[in-house]
């Protein structure tokens, strides 16, 4: 059982826009950044998005990531085939004293 | 930019002690950046944060390993080190180093390419 809750699975089309959504409490995303990270299967976790909307380099402007109380949110426009992928959303929890993790949001690009 | 490279024994066995060590290199572990972390991820499933260390030596531990985790730094080998004692089948994973930011926010932004360790007699 993950701390922060994403839904398992999310598909859509080439070219759409899908969202994905982590969900928490105030120990964690209400007080903290939330970071995503997206992991092609059978590849190492890449850091997506930081401090709630922030794309490292190299990171395409189709991401984009936003937090409101408690839950947080990925958008990916213009979806590509590429973008098949686990995402994960992270923060710190100060309850737990802990970086907690989603349990992890499949996206199939139809 | 950091890099990261996990090394040690793919198979453990049960009741056993997993030792893992992490080299940096691109950058110095007393950076003051990072914390330098573990992560594993069962086959199949999410992931886990198992703990992160500063070059000081001052640890944080998820609460439901802490008892089995020690995480050390060996600063004159750039290297940080993992062991969790009294393994069992549900440890087998990929085990991941990373450098975990530090500052406002806590985010994982360079991982090591992981290493499976499977817990099996």
């Amino acid at each position: 059982q993950s701390v922060l809750t994403q839904p398992p699975s999310v598909s859509a089309a080439p070219g759409q826009k899908v969202t994905f959504s982590c969900s928490g409490r105030r120990s964690n995303i209400g007080n903290n950044y939330v970071s995503w990270y997206q992991q092609v299967p059978g590849t190492v976790p890449k850091l997506l998005m930081y401090e709630n909307n922030k794309r490292p380099s190299g990171i395409p402007d189709r991401f984009s990531g936003s937090k409101s109380g408690t839950s947080a949110t990925l958008v990916i426009t213009g979806l590509q085939t590429g973008d098949e992928a686990d995402y994960y959303c992270g923060t710190w929890d100060g309850s737990l004293s802990a970086v907690v993790f989603g349990g992890g949001t499949k996206l199939t690009v139809l | 930019q950091v890099q990261l490279q996990e090394s040690g024994p793919g198979l453990v066995k049960p009741s056993q002690t997993l030792s893992l060590t992490c080299s940096v290199s691109g950058g110095s572990l007393n950076s003051g950046t990072y914390y330098w972390s573990w992560i594993r991820q069962p086959a199949g499933k999410g992931l886990e944060w198992i703990g992160r260390i500063y070059t000081s030596g001052d640890t944080i531990y998820n609460p439901s390993l802490k008892s089995r985790v020690t995480i050390s730094v060996d600063t004159s080998k750039n290297q940080f080190s993992l062991k969790l004692t009294s393994v069992t089948a549900a440890d087998t994973a990929v085990y991941y180093c990373a450098s975990l930011r530090r500052g406002v926010s806590y985010y994982l932004d360079n991982w090591g390419q992981g290493t499976l360790v499977t817990v099996s007699s």
